[in-house]
């Protein structure tokens, strides 16, 4: 059974680099592909990131030049890094297997609020 | 980038009844990636169904989604209290690589 587990700060700084883990269970993260999604408090769903098994990305395109998305296989993670973040950074923060253009499971979320 | 519309932002419906929820496309999509998802309060999204009309595994099959092109539906039979959730379409894009969800819609049971 597949399982991810996203952790991260919870707070953030304005212009500061954001860092998130996502920690999957029950399969190798080279055996799939993965992606960043998140959910402001209140609001609708929106694509971050997408990292193929080879490692390539791809990214949205409102959020390319902050966004860096990686695999560590050593300790089957994905990671997020999100730099010069502002308050409409603030969202909980879901990582998802991609599977077909499909995200399936999903982990439970972590929220990162960004405040001075 | 295909922007995806769902109607209505709010639905109210009693226990039993059927609920039709729409989702539409800017520009047309490819059955084969428009899925659907039940997000309930404080939980992470669920897929429910993909490829426009297949059921994720464990989805009961009172959940239907049906369409083409740029109109989509998702049907839920035979209504439950536990059905109250908000319900997102998504679509991905192969030229360029992109996904992208609707605004959702809420669903209430009355």
């Amino acid at each position: 059974q597949v399982q991810l587990q996203e952790s991260g700060p919870g707070l953030g700084k304005p212009s500061e680099t954001l860092s998130l883990i996502c920690t999957v269970s029950g399969v190798s993260i080279t055996d799939y592909s993965w992606s960043w999604i998140r959910q402001p408090p209140g609001k609708g769903l929106e694509w971050i990131a997408f990292v193929y098994y080879s490692g390539r990305t791809d990214y949205n395109p409102s959020l390319t030049s902050r966004a860096t998305i990686s695999l560590d296989t050593s300790k089957n993670q994905l990671s997020l890094r999100l730099s010069s973040v502002t308050a409409a950074d603030t969202a909980v923060y879901y990582c998802a297997r991609a599977l077909f253009g499909r995200f399936d499971p999903w982990g439970q979320g972590t929220l990162v609020t960004v405040s001075s | 980038e295909i922007v995806l519309t769902q109607s209505p932002g709010t639905l109210s419906v009693s226990p039993g009844e059927r609920a039709t929820l729409s989702c539409r496309a800017s520009q047309t999509v490819s059955s084969s990636y428009l899925a659907w998802y039940q997000q309930k309060p404080g939980q992470a999204p669920r897929l429910l169904i993909y490829g426009a009309s297949s059921r994720a595994t464990g989805i009961p099959d009172r959940f239907s989604g049906s369409g083409s092109g740029t109109d989509f539906t998702l049907t839920i039979s035979r209504l439950e209290p536990e059905d109250s959730a908000v319900y997102h379409c998504q679509e991905y894009d192969t030229t360029p690589s992109m996904y992208s969800f609707g605004q959702g819609t809420k669903l209430e049971i009355k």
